[in-house]
């Protein structure tokens, strides 16, 4: 079982605004990394730190913490915005890593 | 430009060994952790272990502790994963990945393009 857990799936219509939240214990001291994943392709890094975006992110994806949570939002969904989205951090010892199980996203 | 260029696919039988590669460019390859990641197939991202290339320091996930092996060559900027005795439950992708960041902030910004594994009995 995942230290962090996410919930399996979310809908969202075009253009409308999302959130995905990630759940663990570790979270209150360890910020979460989030990455997308396509089908049939490597995970992309969209957001780390405190809200941080890589360069070629959309500024569309944007994150956010409290407490023992992490949420990402995708503001303006788009249609390839359609992915699996996975939280990682480090697990509540702090010595491992661990990803979530992975939301699904579908934009309608 | 920062590239991690994998092996490719394999196709081996149960009981059979392997090792498959990760290699690094375009950064120093010793500066930089190392992470693997199993996909299993319709499944999400499992962390295997890690590995500092300068000094061959490794962290295994306890899921994985035992069933595989992680190393470093310098010499080629590659990083391994190797298996003695593969079962048919190793059937996946594999990637790996740069850990960048410290402490409270990490995170993989670059990722090799993976390595599919099937294993039959």
């Amino acid at each position: 079982s995942s230290e962090l857990t996410q919930d399996p799936a979310v809908s969202v219509a075009l253009g409308q605004t999302v959130s995905i939240t990630c759940l663990g214990d570790s979270l209150i001291t360890y910020y979460a990394s989030w990455y997308q994943q396509k089908p049939g392709q490597a995970p992309v890094l969209v957001i780390y730190g405190k809200n941080s975006r890589p360069s070629g992110i959309p500024d569309r994806f944007s994150g956010s913490s409290s407490g023992n949570t992490a949420s990402l939002t995708i503001t303006g969904a788009q249609a390839e915005d359609e992915a699996d989205y996975y939280c990682h951090s480090r697990d509540s010892s702090g010595n491992q890593y661990v990803f979530g199980p992975g939301t699904k996203v579908t934009v309608l | 430009e920062v590239q991690l260029v994998q092996s490719g696919a394999e196709v081996k039988k149960a009981g059979e060994s392997l090792k498959i590669s990760c290699k690094g460019s375009g950064y120093t390859f010793t500066d930089y952790w190392i992470v693997w990641v199993r996909q299993m197939p319709g499944k999400g991202l499992e962390w295997m272990g890690i590995i500092y290339p300068g000094d061959s320091d490794t962290r295994y996930s306890p899921a994985f502790q035992g069933q595989v092996t992680i190393s470093a060559d310098k010499s080629t900027s590659t990083t391994y994963l190797q298996w003695s005795s593969l079962k048919a439950s190793d059937s996946a992708m594999y990637y790996c990945a740069r850990h960048d960041g410290g402490l409270r902030v990490m995170y993989f910004r670059h990722w090799g393009q993976g390595s599919l594994l099937t294993v039959f009995s």
